[in-house]
């Protein structure tokens, strides 16, 4: 299994509510990686987890949270969130040596906040 | 000046025409990605590279690090190659620094 794979692919959420986004992986990639990528921008770093601890986080606000239960799941819970914050988000993952083997990227969720 | 800068920022080229789109990049790298974004759609890595040539069906990538330069070369492209392509260099640290993209249109 050389994928990652994120849940759901589309999500309309309202600013109160709380939502999950979910990302699996299982090639016993390492470290794994949250972005956020508006509209014809490049993606930009929100989290990275290096063996299920954070390692970086973008100065993302809090009603982003992350969470790595394991080694294969990343979540990203959120939380009264704002139109604004409407963007695709892509999850990765990598090796313990990425430049040798590389970033995987999942297909993204579409978020929509109204 | 971005530490990533990718020419041209918009491609339109006829079906079967050869198309280059460069990066350069002006930090120390560990290695350097192609990736390939649909519209709406998630990221696909097409190569990675840290030295020399890699080619894959119609598609190659160069880098020279001296010049601090890399190329994606599509040879006898076809609409469906339309996309969006970013070059991204993973800095020392394993920091990945994206371009502003390449958006490629191949008529028919």
């Amino acid at each position: 299994d050389t994928e990652v794979t994120q849940t759901p692919k589309h999500l309309v959420m309202g600013m109160t509510n709380k939502k999950s986004l979910k990302c699996e992986q299982h090639m016993g990639h390492r470290a794994m990686y949250w972005y956020k990528q508006k509209a014809k921008k490049p993606p930009e770093l929100m989290f990275v987890y290096s063996y299920e601890k954070l390692s970086i986080n973008e100065s993302v606000p809090s009603r982003f949270s992350p969470e790595c239960p394991n080694s294969s799941l990343l979540n990203l819970h959120l939380h009264a969130l704002q139109p604004e914050d409407s963007a695709l988000y892509l999850c990765a993952s990598s090796s313990r040596d990425p430049a040798n083997y590389g970033y995987t990227f999942g297909s993204g969720t579409r978020l929509t906040v109204v | 000046k971005n530490e990533v800068e990718q020419s041209p920022q918009n491609l339109t080229a006829q079906e079967g025409e050869f198309i280059t789109i460069n990066c350069s990049y002006s930090v120390g790298i560990s290695a350097l990605h192609w990736l390939q974004q649909h519209p709406g759609g998630g990221i696909v890595s097409l190569f990675m590279l840290s030295s020399g040539k890699k080619k894959h069906g119609r598609l190659i990538a160069t880098i020279n690090i001296q010049e601090k330069h890399s190329s994606l070369h599509i040879t006898a492209s076809h609409p469906r190659d339309s996309a969006v392509y970013i070059c991204a260099v993973m800095e020392y640290g394993n920091k990945l620094v994206f371009g502003a993209g390449t958006i490629l249109r191949v008529k028919s």
